[in-house]
């Protein structure tokens, strides 16, 4: 079945460490996409790539870092400069880069910094 | 900016009864808009989208949204509730290449 993994479901971290969200779909999806979700707060753009080695910055890129070296691969690294990572991070994908089409999303890690 | 609000937090619904679930957007020109449900702990699935034609549109799990434009208005309904539509509801619209999100409606359904 096609669809989007986000690894591991749940991550602990200590206070001060760097940690990567893991996201790989096996849609053949063009565009992938980070969101950070708070209570209350709906979700908020990090990052986004339309194509291989480009991404751009969304809302609220500060702190965080990505890369996109392979079409199916997306990580997210979660920094220590990032003064308050405790959330659910969602990745998403969408065929091509126009948002006519549908955008499928993961079912999230939730990173809790300790 | 282009934004997109739900004002409403959270709404508690009988079973059978029907829904509405209210969003606003601000935008220049006729927007994409979406509505996504989410379950706890989970990823959000796409309900329906509109992007122009017809304002009524129809979805999944017998959802529909009708777009107002002389209300910037995209509301959500459903004629009759089931307990297993409880979840968060997430209006979207598509701003250049990227979805702005509303900060969510909580449904709880009571029996």
């Amino acid at each position: 079945d096609g669809g989007i993994t986000q690894s591991p479901k749940y991550l602990f971290r200590k206070e001060g460490q760097n940690v990567t969200l893991s996201c790989e779909q096996n849609l053949n999806h063009d565009a992938m996409y980070w969101y950070r979700q708070d209570p209350g707060q709906g979700l908020r753009l990090i990052y986004y790539s339309q194509i291989v080695n480009d991404f751009q910055k969304g809302d609220i890129a500060e702190g965080y870092s990505v890369s996109r070296e392979k079409k199916e691969s997306f990580p997210l690294t979660v920094t220590s400069a990032q003064k308050n990572p405790t959330a659910f991070y969602l990745c998403a994908s969408i065929s091509g880069t126009n948002l006519n089409n549908e955008q499928f999303f993961g079912p999230g890690t939730r990173l809790t910094v300790l | 900016a282009q934004s997109v609000t739900q004002p409403d937090i959270h709404i508690t619904v009988s079973e059978g009864a029907s829904l509405e679930l209210r969003c606003n957007y601000s935008y220049g020109a006729t927007p994409y808009l979406f509505w996504y449900v989410q379950s706890p702990g989970q990823g959000l699935q796409l309900l329906l989208k509109y992007f122009s034609g017809d304002t009524l549109v129809q979805g999944i799990k017998g959802f529909e949204a009708e777009f107002k434009r002389s209300q910037s208005s995209f509301n959500l309904r459903k004629p009759s509730v089931h307990w297993s539509d409880a979840a968060e509801y997430f209006c979207a619209g598509a701003h250049f290449q990227k979805l702005v999100f509303g900060t969510g409606t909580r449904l709880l359904v009571s029996p």
